[in-house]
Parts: C-alpha cells; structure tokens; sequence
C-alpha cells in the first residue's frame, strides 16, 4: 500500500493568486499523478509528475497554469497559478506502482477561488 | 471517444439491502477495470481490480463482475452498511498510452 498526504487539507484564495499544493507518499513509487474533481464530477488527469524530467500534460492543462515539481520519487507539488473561481475544485494526489497496480489517491486539497 | 457511463447516477437503500451498480464502457483496447470507493471529502480508496480474463473479482461485502465481451461491469453490494454511503466510480484503463478513463460515479446513500 502507499500513503499520501497532501497539504495544504483546503484554502480559500483571491483570484489572481497562486496556490502550491503539496504531496507527500511514504514510500518510493515510480508513477505519481495530479487530478481535478470538480463538484459533483469526476475525476480528471491534469498531468503525469515526472521524476527528473518535466511533467506530461492532458490535452486542455498547460504548464503555464499549473506547473509541477518531481523533485525525488516520493514528493511532487502542483501550483495552480492566477487562479479564477473557475478553478475551485478538489485536487488530488495519487501514485501507482506500475502499470496495472493499485493506484492509491491522497485526500485531496480543496480550494475555493472568490 | 472512449467513454464509461455508469447507473444509475445515484441510489438510496435500507440498511441491510443489496444492491447493484452498472458501468458500461467503450474503451478500447481493454486493459483493466477498477472499482473505487470515494467517502466525502476522502480521496478514491480501490475496491476491485479486473482483467480481460477476470469475470468476478470479491472484496469482502462487494462484487465486481465483468463481461469483456459486452463491455459491462457491475458491483454488488451485499448486506449494505452505513458506512457504504460514498460515491462508487468505475475506472476503465486502456493499454493504448495507458490512459485512465473515470466514469462519473454513482452516488449510493444507505439509510437507517
């Protein structure tokens, strides 16, 4: 199994402001994702966190808005830059094994944009 | 566009009844299929993993099924608790890029 944390747990910020969310696994993994779920939906892939290298986007998130680190195999941040009500949204953390494997979700950061 | 649609959207039952709930998809190529567990404001915890040649997979109270060949999936929740009340999604992976695609959920309140 994997344990992850995320900080910070939710965050109100005025728009036009930046957010770093931070994820914490308590162990080594190779495979570490960011999602979004917005209200009442499900979730959706922002990016692949690549250790070492930069991060792999879905089609419709680009870097400039929301950059990520991979600093070693069990840290990862996402910044959700100049942010806009529209981005209020829970964002969540989470890690695989390999391919296949059971992927493990961090409690998730919830944020609210005015 | 591959898709997972799930029924119903949601679901309100006695404590003590059974239940069962629908994930039809059209992802292709088929690599797995999961099932998820999603308390408020938690993170998804896995229910069920299930491979092409998996046609029932248990985890304590729940049961998954698939039949690969009409792309449908279902989970029973036997004997349910309140504690059952929580969102259930169907993940369904294809092994094209190894992409993820999350259906909507189905929303299951269990009452007293």
């Amino acid at each position: 199994s994997a344990v992850i944390s995320q900080k910070p747990s939710r965050d109100i910020c005025q728009r036009g402001t930046s957010l770093t969310i931070q994820c914490q696994v308590d162990s080594q993994v190779t495979m570490m994702f960011w999602y979004r779920q917005q209200p009442g939906q499900s979730l959706t892939l922002i990016a692949t966190a690549n250790q070492g290298s930069e991060a792999t986007y879905e089609s419709g998130f680009v870097i400039d808005k929301f950059p990520i680190s991979r600093p070693n195999l069990t840290f990862s941040t996402l910044t959700v830059s100049n942010m806009s009500p529209e981005d209020s949204s829970i964002y969540l953390c989470s890690v695989e094994r390999g391919m296949g494997e059971t992927q493990y979700f961090g409690p998730g950061t919830r944020l609210l944009v005015l | 566009k591959n898709q997972v649609e799930q029924s119903p959207q949601s679901l309100i039952i006695l404590e003590g009844k059974n239940c069962t709930l629908q994930c039809n998809y059209t992802v292709s190529p088929f690599s797995n299929l999961r099932w998820y567990k999603q308390d408020t404001g938690r993170g998804p915890v896995s229910l069920t993993i299930m491979t092409f040649s998996e046609n029932t997979k248990s985890n304590g109270r729940y049961t998954a099924t698939l039949d690969a060949d009409t792309k449908q999936s279902s989970l029973h929740i036997t004997a349910s608790q309140l504690s059952d009340s929580a969102s259930y999604i169907c993940v369904v992976v294809s092994n094209s890029g190894y992409a993820l695609n999350f259906g909507k959920g189905t929303s299951l309140l269990v009452t007293p």
